[in-house]
């Protein structure tokens, strides 16, 4: 069974600062990886999505990784904002029509 | 771009009541998702539906009943509504090809009382 898992589950950085979000895997089998993003009380706003043949994806300061081998994907933001607060979900398809989804990192970056 | 639209986005119903949930999508997506989200559980899947008047059951359709007429409509019931199904209810859609990505609308605050 597909199980993946975020690390951390919470993260507090000063403005400015460039981090790394992580997501990993058990297995390989996947057809594509996407990061999500939502506000306390909102919907999933769709950031990145990665095709298994693909190595990574970059949408403005977002950067996104994925090492399907290894279980593995990155989510790498620079120079931080606080708009930038939220929770980051990470979630692959397996197979069919069904996501699974990590529990999140919540992310707080200070002013 | 994509877009699915949940009809409310906060509803208080009584214990007890049917309840109805609706989803529309714009981009004639195949497939249509019924999520529910607790705090400390995740996101869960109770149905989805890949055409029109099909459906399959997710993880916990226990209490519930799916809708789809119509391609771009899918709604989600709550037969008999308890207080244990207070929650999130979030609503996605995703073309059929298995390369595409999932759309999420911004979600139904439902609170049974």
């Amino acid at each position: 069974k597909q199980e993946v898992t975020q690390i951390p589950a919470a993260l507090s950085v000063p403005e400015g600062e460039n981090l790394v979000l992580n997501c990993s895997f058990t297995d390989s089998a996947i057809y594509n990886l996407q990061w999500f993003r939502q506000d306390p009380g909102k919907g999933l706003t769709s950031l990145l999505l990665i095709q298994s043949s693909q190595r990574e994806q970059t949408s403005g300061r977002l950067n996104a990784s994925l090492d399907k081998s290894s279980g593995r994907s990155t989510l790498y933001i620079a120079a931080s904002q606080p708009g930038d607060s939220a929770t980051y979900l990470c979630a692959v398809r397996p197979d069919g029509n069904k996501l699974v989804f990590g529990a999140g990192t919540i992310l707080r970056v200070k002013s | 771009d994509v877009k699915v639209t949940q009809s409310s986005r906060y509803l208080v119903k009584r214990t007890g009541e049917k309840v109805f949930l609706e989803c529309v999508q714009d981009m004639d997506h195949e497939n249509m998702f019924w999520y529910r989200q607790d705090p400390g559980l995740g996101l869960r899947l109770i149905y989805f539906s890949y055409d029109v008047k099909m459906k399959e059951k997710g993880d916990i359709p226990e209490g519930y009943s799916v809708s789809r007429e119509k391609k771009e409509r899918f709604s989600l019931i709550l037969e008999s509504a308890s207080t244990n199904q207070t929650s999130m209810y979030l609503c996605a859609s995703s073309a059929g090809a298995l390369n595409y990505g999932y759309t999420f609308g911004s979600g139904t605050r439902l609170t049974v009382v």
